[in-house]
C-alpha cells in the first residue's frame, strides 16, 4: 500500500528563518510527487510536480527536491503569508489507479513576524 | 475562470438525513475527483468520474454513498442516512486530462452531522 509520511507535523519559524519540510514515501513505482498548500477553510492549492530523483522546482521562496525515498520543501526567508499547511502526495505507476493521489497528513507551518 | 465551485460551503444534517454536495469543475475540465478529509487525517480519494461515467469508486463506502457527473450540470456526491462519522470536509478537484496531476481543488463542503 502506498504511504506518505510528512514531518514535522507542525513547524513554527520566525520571519526570515529558513527551514525544510520532509515528505517520505513508499510506493511501488513513482509516477509523480506533488506539493500542495492548504490555507484554513480552503482547498489544496497546487505548487509543484516532481517526476524523477534529482529533479528540483522553484517558486518564489519555495524549492522542492526529490530523491528515491523522499522529497523536501525548502522555504527560504519565509514571510508570515507563507503560513499554511503544506501537503505532499504521490501517484503510483500501478496500472489502473495512476490517477489517485495518496496524501500525507501535512505540515502546519506558522511564520511569526 | 471561476475555478472549481463547490456548494454548499457548510452543511449541517441530522443523523439519518441525506446530504447532497455539488461540484462544478473548471471550464474545459471533464475529469472530476472527490476526496474526503477527516479531522486529523489526510485527504483520502473517494471517486473519479468523467461525464456520465464512474471510472473508479473504490475509495467510496459501498453503502449510503453515491456519486454522479451528468452530461449537463454539476457532479453530485450523495450521502444517504448520514451518521456522525460522515462529518468531514469533502473536496472536489478537476483536471482537463487524467494524467494532468496539477488538480484544481474547490474550497470544499464541510459537513457536520448532529
Amino acid at each position: 500500500e502506498d504511504q506518505v509520511t510528512q514531518s514535522p507535523e507542525a513547524l513554527r519559524l520566525q520571519e526570515g528563518e529558513s527551514s525544510s519540510l520532509n515528505c517520505s514515501y513508499t510506493v511501488s513505482g513513482l509516477r509523480g510527487l506533488f506539493w500542495y498548500r492548504q490555507d484554513p477553510g480552503k482547498g489544496p492549492e497546487f505548487l509543484f510536480t516532481l517526476y524523477s530523483a534529482g529533479e528540483e522546482k522553484e517558486k518564489e521562496r519555495l524549492k522542492a527536491t526529490l530523491t528515491k525515498k523522499e522529497s523536501f520543501l525548502h522555504i527560504t526567508a519565509p514571510k508570515p503569508e507563507d503560513s499554511a499547511t503544506y501537503l505532499c502526495a504521490v501517484v503510483p505507476y500501478s496500472g489502473g489507479s495512476n490517477y489517485k493521489l495518496t496524501f500525507g497528513k501535512g505540515t502546519l507551518l506558522t511564520v511569526n513576524p | 475562470n471561476a475555478g472549481v465551485m463547490q456548494n454548499p460551503r457548510h452543511l449541517v444534517r441530522r443523523r439519518g438525513q441525506e446530504a447532497r454536495l455539488r461540484c462544478s469543475p473548471m471550464k474545459g475540465h471533464s475529469h472530476v475527483y472527490w476526496y474526503r478529509q477527516l479531522p486529523e487525517e489526510g485527504l483520502k480519494f473517494m471517486v473519479y468520474l468523467q461525464k456520465e461515467n464512474i471510472i473508479d469508486e473504490s475509495g467510496m463506502p459501498k453503502e449510503r454513498f453515491s456519486a454522479e457527473f451528468p452530461k449537463e450540470g454539476p457532479s453530485i456526491l450523495r450521502i444517504q442516512q448520514v451518521v456522525r462519522g460522515d462529518s468531514a470536509a469533502y473536496f472536489c478537484a478537476s483536471s482537463p486530462r487524467w494524467e494532468d496531476y496539477g488538480y484544481t481543488f474547490g474550497s470544499g463542503t464541510r459537513l457536520t452531522v448532529v
